[in-house]
């Protein structure tokens, strides 16, 4: 079946570092949708991209939808404490409209 | 907040049992999802419901069945609890098919 690649399973970065990370499939999606997870929380909605190309950022958070519409990339910049959590991408379909998710990113921030 | 509430919180119970967990939304959001989360899986879809007594299968539909008798409330039965049932519920909502979840704070389930 479909799925999605999200990488890197998890990272470990210093206060202050940029971080990124993508999510890849060989399906075409027509939405990306990028979440956050907090400890004991349901995933929280960040960015969502619509179009091919698109490139939209929600304060330190910025994300693009992949050209050829298989793959989109988060960026977050000059991390804070409260940033560390699970990151899951998710893609909307082209061929059914089902919405897929990836196995997140874990974000670890060292002291 | 958006109007999301997933009841229990926390439960735990016995092996061939049936088990109901609520998901009640505030939103009048047509479409409604179940997933399981577990480690090494990410989210995984349970059913679904795109409407008052529609609902559909997703991937990890076996043992478990679903009714939407209103708008608000989207509910998620366990026929006979197994210990591979054991994760956390999340329920979700969204005003239209490709439009960003609202999920739920979850329900740790645990069979023993």
């Amino acid at each position: 079946g479909q799925q999605l690649n999200q990488s890197p399973q998890s990272m470990f970065i210093q206060e202050g570092e940029d971080v990124s990370m993508n999510c890849t499939s060989s399906s075409i999606f027509n939405t990306w949708l990028w979440y956050k997870q907090d400890p004991g929380e349901g995933p929280v909605l960040l960015i969502a991209l619509y179009k091919a190309g698109e490139l939209t950022s929600n304060g330190r958070l910025t994300a693009q939808f992949g050209i050829t519409r298989k793959d989109s990339f988060l960026n977050i910049s000059a991390s804070i404490p409260s940033d560390v959590g699970i990151y899951f991408c998710a893609g909307q379909l082209l061929v059914d409209d089902k919405i897929i998710f990836g196995k997140g990113t874990r974000l670890h921030i060292l002291p | 907040d958006a109007g999301i509430t997933q009841s229990p919180r926390h439960k735990v119970t016995e092996t061939g049992t049936p088990v109901t967990l609520r998901c009640h939304q505030t939103e009048n959001h047509r479409y409604m999802y179940w997933y399981r989360q577990d480690p090494g899986h990410g989210l995984r879809l349970i059913h679904y419901s795109y409407g008052v007594k529609d609902t559909d299968k997703g991937e990890v539909s076996d043992g478990y069945s679903v009714s939407r008798s209103k708008t608000e409330d989207f509910l998620l039965t366990l026929e006979s609890a197994t210990s591979s049932q054991t994760s956390v519920y999340f329920c979700a909502i969204s005003e239209t098919a490709n439009y960003g979840y609202t999920f739920g704070s979850g329900t740790r389930l645990t069979v023993v």
